[in-house]
């Protein structure tokens, strides 16, 4: 059975600084990957997708992660965080398979200190 | 224009009664989602339709029922609720399949007392 796991419940950083969430998923062939970010009483926003190619892709709001096959990781990475980054950050994985479902990790609190 | 739609956005209610909650998506996705975000953040799916048809039905007590009357819509009925059902309640919509990015609602914050 597929699994994410985010091993970080809370980080706090400075803004300014560069930022690396932990994702390790468990899936037993070529998965999906997605960073979500959710806002406090918000939904969840799409930040970024791996499907095949390129390992290191391009998210929006700056944001970028990268697919290791060997870690079975998909770390997300952002050089500099702003304040208005403070939010939960979701990992989740999918399979090729259409009625594969996502899987969700548990979420990353991210806080931004000044 | 909002892509997935919820309403109500929060719901309170007394152990026993039965409640929906509806979705709307105009992207013209395919499939759509029921999830269930519990106090500890934790995201778990329900169910997931194509095209009209049930796909996925995870355990779910049979006192949830999604209806969906078009492929826009995906509603979610829930009988007898109990203190367990409090939850923030999410709908999802994706292109196809449940392995494309599923675009989320706002969510329904569901309070039973």
């Amino acid at each position: 059975a597929q699994s994410v796991t985010q091993p970080d419940i809370h980080i706090t950083v400075s803004e300014g600084a560069s930022l690396e969430l932990r994702c390790n998923y468990s899936y037993g062939a070529t998965p999906y990957l997605f960073w979500y970010v959710q806002s406090p009483g918000q939904g969840l926003q799409l930040l970024l997708k791996y499907f095949s190619g390129d390992t290191l892709v391009q998210g929006i709001k700056g944001f970028e992660a990268e697919f290791k096959r060997s870690q079975s990781s998909f770390n997300l990475r952002k050089p500099s965080v702003h304040w208005s980054d403070a939010a939960e950050y979701f990992c989740a994985v999918g399979g090729q398979s259409g009625n594969t479902p996502l899987v969700f990790g548990k979420g990353t609190r991210l806080s931004v200190i000044a | 224009d909002t892509a997935v739609s919820q309403t109500p956005k929060y719901l309170v209610t007394q152990m026993g009664n039965d409640k929906s909650i509806k979705c709307e998506q105009n992207l013209g996705h395919d499939t759509m989602y029921w999830y269930k975000q519990d106090s500890k953040k934790f995201l778990k799916i329900m169910f997931s339709y194509n095209n009209k048809e049930l796909i996925i039905n995870e355990t779910v007590p049979n006192r949830f029922s999604p209806k969906s009357p078009d492929k826009a819509h995906l509603n979610l009925h829930i009988n007898s609720l109990e203190l367990g059902d409090s939850a923030v309640y999410f709908c999802a919509s994706s292109p196809r399949g449940d392995s494309y990015p599923q675009y989320f609602g706002p969510g329904t914050r569901l309070l039973v007392l």
